[in-house]
């Protein structure tokens, strides 16, 4: 089944700089490349999401590329800033009957002031 | 437009007792998907409900079930609690059982003494 990888599992940025976090995944048949953040007691909110038939994505501050060839996908944040702060979460969909999402471990965002 | 409610937030069982935590979907949407997530890890996939029948199912054992009503809500429940089933119980709704525009709720933390 898909295996999705994330890195890193901690990152600190200072405020105003960029952050990246970078995920792989295994299943070539998987089409669709949603990020979450979740903030302490809260459920995961989609950001930004990305199809298989596309490259690069962005919206504001926030930008996702994926590389279908390589298997991989990136999340980038530019000027961030101490709200940016919580655990970001990468998934890919799978296939077969019902499509589900299977999830990375997860990236500790802290970004200091 | 209503987002995702689940309830209760937290709840305290023993082992071997049954629990079941219950999930309103946003409004529109007619799937439910439920999802596992232990502390500091990524959410995993058990299982999803369309048109009130269970549509696809991850790997967890039968002692997790469910069932999804005429207006969509869903319960899931878990008999013969064990202490590794502590954690945060999520359900995300969704469009004809896509995972496209998933909302997650805030989720159930589940402790199992």
């Amino acid at each position: 089944g898909e295996n999705v990888e994330q890195h890193p599992s901690t990152l600190s940025v200072q405020e105003g700089d960029s952050a990246v976090i970078k995920c792989t995944y295994s299943d070539s048949a998987s089409n669709y490349f949603p990020w979450y953040k979740q903030e302490l007691g809260k459920g995961p909110q989609l950001i930004i999401d990305i199809r298989s038939n596309v490259g690069e994505k962005k919206d504001q501050r926030i930008a996702v590329t994926l590389n279908k060839t390589a298997k991989h996908f990136s999340l980038h944040i530019t000027e961030t800033q101490p709200e940016d702060s919580a655990v970001y979460f990468c998934a890919a969909s799978t296939q077969g009957g019902s499509e589900k999402l299977v999830f990375g471990k997860g990236t500790k965002l802290t970004v200091n002031p | 437009e209503t987002g995702v409610t689940q309830s209760p937030t937290h709840l305290i069982k023993t082992r071997g007792q049954q629990v079941t935590l219950r999930c309103s979907s946003q409004s529109g949407h007619n799937t439910v998907s439920w999802y596992q997530q232990a502390l500091g890890q990524g959410p995993q996939f058990i299982f999803q409900y369309y048109r009130e029948e269970e549509n696809g199912r991850g790997n967890f054992p039968p002692r997790f079930s469910g069932l999804q009503f005429p207006n969509y809500s869903s319960e899931l429940n878990v008999n013969a609690l064990e202490l590794d089933d502590s954690a945060l119980y999520l359900c995300a709704s969704s469009l004809a059982n896509r995972v496209y525009g998933y909302t997650f709720g805030s989720g159930t933390r589940l402790t199992v003494v």
